[in-house]
């Protein structure tokens, strides 16, 4: 079946850890994105990709870095920097071009982080 | 910017009770709009979508009519179960995308219905 798969469902973090957030997609999207929910907040774009080895900056980028070295890959890593991670993250994954189709986004089913 | 606005939550229904969530949103042009819910734990799942005026989206007996002139595209269904207990999100896309697009969501809102 195609989807998206986040991994792992929990995570923990240590003051002045970075951890890696995992997301894969075997939809052939082109397109993957990172959303930050809190509750009351809705989601918010952290980073989003439209093109391997390609992405962008959204509205909460400090604190985190991805990287798009495979089409099928998009990891987001929360730095110590981020002072206040403990949040759901949702990565999701859409088509690119023209077309009604390409405003369809796909989401994983989340990682939960949390601080100890 | 864009943005979108829903009503607050929580909202507590009886089974078989009429529902409706409230979004309303801000865009430059036309965005398209959709509803996606949120079932304990999980990702989010696209419900229903609308791309131009007076488009109505529809699924699983929930319906949205997207509204230019009230700039609304609010959230309906007839009889709810229990098992539409979850959060729902109302969102927009914009048209000013050429490739791949960056939705904005609502706050979200609990839904939850008693048997």
């Amino acid at each position: 079946d195609g989807g998206i798969t986040q991994s792992p469902k929990y995570l923990f973090r240590k003051e002045g850890q970075n951890v890696t957030l995992s997301c894969e997609q075997n939809l052939n999207h082109d397109a993957m994105y990172w959303y930050r929910q809190d509750p009351g907040q809705g989601l918010r774009l952290i980073y989003y990709s439209q093109i391997v080895n390609d992405f962008q900056k959204g509205d909460i980028a400090e604190g985190y870095s991805v990287s798009r070295e495979k089409k099928e890959s998009f990891p987001l890593t929360v730095t110590s920097a981020q002072k206040n991670p403990t949040a759901f993250y949702l990565c999701a994954s859409s088509i690119v071009g023209r077309g009604q189709a390409k405003n369809i986004q796909y989401f994983g089913a989340g990682t939960r982080l949390s601080v100890l | 910017g864009d943005s979108v606005t829903q009503m607050e939550g929580p909202v507590t229904l009886s089974e078989e009770a009429f529902l409706t969530i409230n979004c309303t949103y801000t865009a430059t042009g036309y965005p398209s709009l959709f509803w996606y819910v949120q079932y304990p734990g999980e990702g989010l799942q696209l419900l229903l979508k609308a791309t131009k005026a007076d488009d109505k989206g529809s699924n699983k007996g929930f319906e949205a009519t997207y509204r230019k002139e009230t700039t609304s595209f609010h959230l309906e269904k007839g009889s709810v179960q229990v098992s539409d207990s979850a959060v729902y999100f109302c969102a927009l896309s914009d048209p000013a995308e050429t490739s791949g697009s960056r939705l904005t969501f609502g706050e979200g809102t609990q839904l939850t219905v008693n048997p």
